[in-house]
């Protein structure tokens, strides 16, 4: 019931392109949902996140999109270029209270390429 | 302001040892998260730490702990070193802010290998 489930494993996209990228949960207490960007030798650059009260999140070119009733969310990079290769994680947590909010669980990643 | 700092960078042990890892969090930050991150199992979350009480526990056998000192500064430790521990091992502050959940920033880790 904790799992978070990503996919693809790896999208290869032309610069330009829209990547998509989606995550499925099955605990529906979890309610706050970050995206993760990581490089090779550094840690995990937090994106954006959604709380599942909005269906829809924007920050410069990174859209989340939430669908509460089938448990789903996912990651629309617009204009990708190729700096934006990376590995993408979707993550979830819980929070009552503001309690569980220091454990993410994490889906299994996505790795992107941007060609040029 | 700085980030989230990790010592050390890069550690060498061999089975049966043990090992001591600190994070310093983002100034102002109570909660302090730690992970381990592998290939084959992805992130997992190993323990929270908020006003120097554990409040979280991942799934990890006992040889994994940690502390949290008055100042939010954490350490974790892991004794008894098995060839899989090898990982690269994340710490992860964040700010609550009641009703809006808990952005979490990531250090750059250390990468613990075991031989």
């Amino acid at each position: 019931q904790q799992q978070v489930k990503q996919s693809p494993q790896s999208l290869i996209v032309q610069k330009g392109g829209i990547p998509i990228i989606n995550c499925a949960y099955e605990n529906t207490a979890f309610d706050y949902f970050p995206w993760y960007q990581q490089f090779p030798g550094k840690g995990p650059a937090l994106l954006i996140a959604i709380r599942p009260d909005v269906s829809e999140k924007k920050e410069g070119r990174f859209t989340i999109s939430f669908n509460k009733s089938a448990k789903q969310f996912s990651l629309h990079i617009m204009d990708s270029q190729p700096g934006d290769s990376a590995t993408y994680f979707c993550a979830a947590s819980s929070g009552p209270g503001g309690t569980s909010y220091g454990k993410l669980t994490f889906g299994q990643g996505t790795i992107l390429t941007v060609h040029p | 302001k700085a980030g989230v700092t990790q010592t050390p960078r890069y550690l060498i042990k061999t089975r049966g040892q043990q090992v001591t890892l600190s994070c310093s969090p983002i100034s102002g930050h109570r909660s302090v998260s730690w992970y381990q991150q592998t290939p084959g199992q992805g992130l997992q979350f190993l323990f929270e730490y908020f006003s120097e009480t554990q409040r979280n526990k991942g799934n990890f056998p006992g040889r994994f702990s940690g502390r949290q000192f008055s100042n939010s500064r954490s350490e974790m430790n892991v004794s008894t070193l098995e060839l899989g521990d090898s990982a690269l091992y994340l710490c992860a502050s964040s700010l609550e802010i009641r009703g809006q959940g808990a952005a979490q920033y990531f250090g750059p880790g250390t990468r613990l290998l075991v031989l």
